[in-house]
């Protein structure tokens, strides 16, 4: 089955510096790549995701790379604030719906004020 | 968006009771849910798929029997914890899909059990 590995576990930026999380899939098949953000104790939010019919898509300060032919894909988030401050999980699923969603372990993010 | 509603939000209930957590989809038909469950600092862990009007498809290593789902219309799946233990406290999440829309999967809030 698909295998997602997330780098790194924990990841401290200063203020408006940019942070970048690494995920690597396993499987070809795999072709929706969606991030999620997760703050202590709530549900995980969809920030941002991407299909494999795409190398990059970018939504303000968050961006997201695919490197099919590699097998991994990379978060950006730029001009970081205290509020992006949080557990970050990329996932990879395949099919025509994307249903079964594997998840990386996960990164902790702090931006430092 | 498509609103996903769980509730309760906290439980804590004694070793040996049931305890029924309920996950809605507010705005959109979900023919399948997922359940998830989230120890402290680890990632999301898919328990099951719940299927409406089938029955559930259990992730390797899930007690079927002890962690009871029903999906019985296109809004809404139950998970049932029986038997609890303070080893099944923990964060559960269910998940959905507008599949008609073909939209990104929607989470929960989560529900904190706690079994003393």
């Amino acid at each position: 089955g698909e295998n997602v590995e997330q780098h790194p576990s924990t990841l401290s930026v200063q203020e408006g510096d940019s942070a970048v999380i690494k995920c690597t899939y396993s499987d070809s098949a795999s072709n929706y790549f969606p991030w999620y953000k997760q703050e202590l104790g709530k549900r995980p939010q969809l920030i941002i995701d991407i299909r494999s019919n795409v190398g990059e898509k970018k939504d303000q300060r968050i961006a997201v790379t695919l490197n099919k032919t590699a097998k991994h894909f990379s978060l950006h988030i730029t001009e970081t604030q205290p509020e992006d401050s949080a557990v970050y999980f990329c996932a990879a699923s395949m099919g025509n719906y994307g249903q079964n969603f594997v998840f990386g372990p996960g990164t902790r993010l702090s931006v430092l004020p | 968006g498509a609103v996903v509603s769980q509730h309760p939000s906290r439980v804590i209930c004694k070793s040996g009771t049931s305890v029924k957590i309920e996950c809605r989809s507010l705005d959109f038909q979900a023919t399948t849910m997922f359940w998830y469950r989230q120890f402290p600092k680890q990632s999301l862990m898919l328990m099951a798929t719940s299927n409406e009007g089938s029955k559930a498809t259990y992730e390797q290593g899930v007690e079927k029997d002890k962690f009871l789902i029903n999906h019985a219309s296109l809004t809404l799946s139950t998970l049932t914890v029986t038997s609890a233990h303070p080893e099944d406290s923990s964060f559960y999440i269910c998940s959905a899909r507008d599949l008609a829309g073909n939209s990104p999967l929607h989470f929960g809030n989560g529900t904190r059990l706690t079994v003393t």
